[in-house]
């Protein structure tokens, strides 16, 4: 079965920019979530989503934000961008969560602000 | 709050050698626990996981047992191979079962 899908794979923003990125789960799945990755920081959650609700977020700003549709298919948003947002972001996706069911990453989307 | 931490590398071993990769955890709760490995451009995949102490997860030769008393989650393998070669993620759910919590990763390279 296809996997998951993250597009674009490779981004450039200038800072100020906005960005979105799209996440299309395994069929089936209903939980979505993202994560940061960094040199620095290393793999950071943002939030997650089930049933197009957002049940869980951890400590980003308001910038960035996100939302999951009917078909269970989510995006992420930057706005205002910056340096600092330079990361590879991932998504996964589960059938119900990530403590019972198997969390399937894509392949992510590598976002470089300049 | 929940964390985990895992040794810095990176870690260099010759084929057949012996891996330890320690990896220790805070949390609330009971959580499950988790390794994923990440392979050179590309996202993680879940290499073995446990869900109660003293649970073994198991895979491809790799083991990590869930020590609820010293609260860790090491992983081992008895023999390693140049294919082995990745970056490997300790990690813990939280107690929703919403979000990963990963420690820093571990870089293995492993030489023929």
């Amino acid at each position: 079965k296809a996997g998951v899908t993250q597009t674009p794979r490779y981004l450039i923003k200038t800072r100020g920019q906005q960005v979105t990125l799209s996440c299309s789960p395994i069929s089936g799945h209903r939980s979505v979530s993202w994560y940061q990755q960094t040199p620095g920081q290393g793999l950071q959650f943002l939030f997650e989503y089930f049933s197009e609700t957002q049940r869980n977020k951890g400590n980003f700003p308001g910038r960035f934000s996100g939302r999951q549709f009917s078909n269970s298919r989510s995006e992420m948003n930057v706005s205002t961008l910056e340096l600092g947002d330079s990361a590879l972001y991932l998504c996964a996706s589960s059938l119900a969560g990530v403590r019972d069911t198997e969390a399937f990453f894509g392949q992510g989307t590598r976002l470089t602000v300049v | 709050g929940n964390s985990v931490t895992q040794m810095e590398g990176p870690v260099t071993l010759s084929e057949e050698a012996f891996l330890t990769i320690n990896c220790t955890y805070t949390a609330t709760g009971y959580p499950s626990l988790f390794w994923y490995v990440q392979y050179p451009g590309e996202g993680l995949q879940l290499l073995l996981k446990a869900t109660k102490a003293d649970d073994k997860g198991s895979n491809k030769g790799f083991e990590a047992t869930y020590r609820k008393e010293t609260t860790s989650f090491h992983l081992e393998k008895g023999s390693v191979q140049v294919s082995d070669s990745a970056v490997y993620f300790c990690a813990l759910s939280d107690q929703a079962g919403t979000a990963l919590i990963f420690g820093k990763g571990t870089t293995l390279s492993v030489s023929s």
